[in-house]
């Protein structure tokens, strides 16, 4: 029921790219994302719903494919305070609760 | 603007001992979640309330149990506790959710050691 996250971790330079994917084996409602920090609670970032409709962050996007129940978390011009462990939360429909994936560690280096 | 506040921040207990944890979700949100993390793990659910009534339950052994009073404070009690329950145990709220999950927000979190 967890879902899977790739890649587990990914090292890239400031201003650089990134793409983090989860993808579930169950028909989803809604995926969120967190980025979480050593120590630190979860912090919230976007939140992607069956039908379409999505919240987000202002220099970080998202997609939701419904029939392949993936999501995919889109970083651009990655800063240093982007480090952190992203975390991919799926819903059910009817479940009052969000199922994280392993999470992506991600290191920005100058 | 308001968070969610956990309290206490740290904890270290014996084993065997009992330890109770509380949460008080951003005003005006009525469903709270409660989520174990071991280290370097992902955090794991274990209940959530929403008006005050048991919404879903998660991994949650039997030696834990949790409420949510009538002014949407939680309460999560552990009793019996052994070395593995050794964690980070963060409170969530969120909005009105009956049927579905909105934006949780995540507390600061307990740090529990269990020694």
């Amino acid at each position: 029921q967890q879902p899977v996250q790739s890649p587990q971790a990914v090292i890239l330079r400031e201003g650089e790219d990134a793409v983090i994917n989860c993808s579930s084996s169950k028909a989803l409602y809604s995926v969120h994302w967190y980025r979480q920090k050593h120590g630190e609670a979860p912090v919230f970032l976007m939140i992607l719903l069956k039908g379409g409709e999505q919240k987000g962050h202002e220099k970080i996007s998202a997609s939701f494919n419904e029939k392949k129940q993936q999501s995919s978390l889109y970083l651009t011009a990655s800063q240093l305070s982007y480090s952190g462990t992203y975390f991919c939360g799926t819903e059910v429909w009817g479940a009052q609760k969000l199922v994280f994936g392993q999470g992506t560690r991600l290191t920005i280096n100058p | 603007a308001a968070g969610v506040i956990q309290s206490p921040r740290h904890l270290i207990k014996e084993k065997r001992e009992t330890a109770t944890l509380k949460c008080y979700p951003i005003p005006r949100h009525d469903t709270v979640y409660w989520y174990q993390q071991g280290p370097g793990q992902d955090p794991q659910f274990l209940i959530s309330f929403y008006e005050k009534m048991q919404s879903d339950k998660g991994s949650i052994p039997d030696r834990f149990s949790a409420q949510q009073f009538s002014d949407y404070h939680s309460e999560l009690n552990m009793s019996s506790l052994e070395l593995g329950d050794s964690a980070l145990y963060f409170c969530a709220s969120s909005p009105s959710a009956r049927f579905r999950t909105d934006t949780q927000y995540f507390g600061p979190g307990t740090r529990l050691t269990v020694l």
